[in-house]
């Protein structure tokens, strides 16, 4: 069974940074591109940034280039989102998910809320 | 700024045939742009039902099917049921940029 779970949300100060985990099991994770997405509350989806099953392609969407970074560690089956210089506009629900011609299988997401 | 342009909100009747799209500001959508197509219920996790165009997942219900029209994507759903209620987000591959956008969901309604 596929199985993808976030964490490392929480309640963060603006200026802050925090790193979010995502842990893959139940597929080849080496062999599969990974994804970010994010959605506000009480808004839409928003693609965040992938990254290519060896980490040799990484891509952003252009609001987060510069201030969030994608990795992964194979040999733990996790992908991570380093986020820095948080703003309140950052909160949302972050999702991970793994690519098949676009996301595929989903976590339940990871809550994060940027407020002083 | 690419922007990907959705009904904002639709209304079937159960057993009915509803067609949602999917624009880009860019022009016409093509196969190049691998299109995808969510649903999302509240407080569930998006679970993507067509890839690349017209492909299905294994758990995609068989009255979904994805297309091309009129130089859009698009979803139709045949024999639309109850359960079918959700929000709807299309999600388009820029290869260009190199980025993928989604777009602002549509609001499905069986009623």
């Amino acid at each position: 069974e596929v199985q993808l779970v976030e964490s490392g949300g929480g309640l963060f100060q603006p200026g802050g940074s925090l790193r979010l985990s995502c842990s893959a099991s139940g597929f080849t994770f080496t062999s599969v591109w990974m994804h970010w997405v994010r959605q506000a509350p009480g808004k839409g989806l928003v693609w965040l940034s992938r990254i290519k099953s060896d980490g040799s392609i990484i891509d952003y969407a252009d609001f987060v280039r510069g201030r969030f970074t994608i990795s992964r560690d194979s040999a733990k089956n996790t992908v991570y989102l380093q986020m820095n210089s948080l703003r309140a506009d950052d909160t949302a629900v972050y999702y991970c998910a793994s690519d098949n011609w676009g996301p595929h299988y989903w976590g339940q997401g990871t809550l994060v809320t940027v407020s002083s | 700024q690419t922007v990907v342009t959705q009904e904002p909100s639709l209304t079937v009747s159960p057993g009915g045939t509803v067609t949602l799209t999917c624009a880009s500001s860019t022009g016409e959508v093509s196969s190049d742009y691998y299109s995808n197509w969510l649903q999302q219920k509240p407080g569930q996790a998006p679970r993507t039902l067509i890839y690349n165009t017209t492909k299905k997942h294994s758990w995609t219900p068989a009255r979904f099917s994805g297309s091309l029209l009129g130089g859009k994507a698009a979803l139709t759903l045949s024999g639309v049921q109850p359960e079918d209620e959700a929000e709807y987000y299309c999600l388009l591959y820029y290869g260009a940029a190199q980025v993928w956008v989604f777009g602002g969901g549509t609001k499905l309604t069986v009623l």
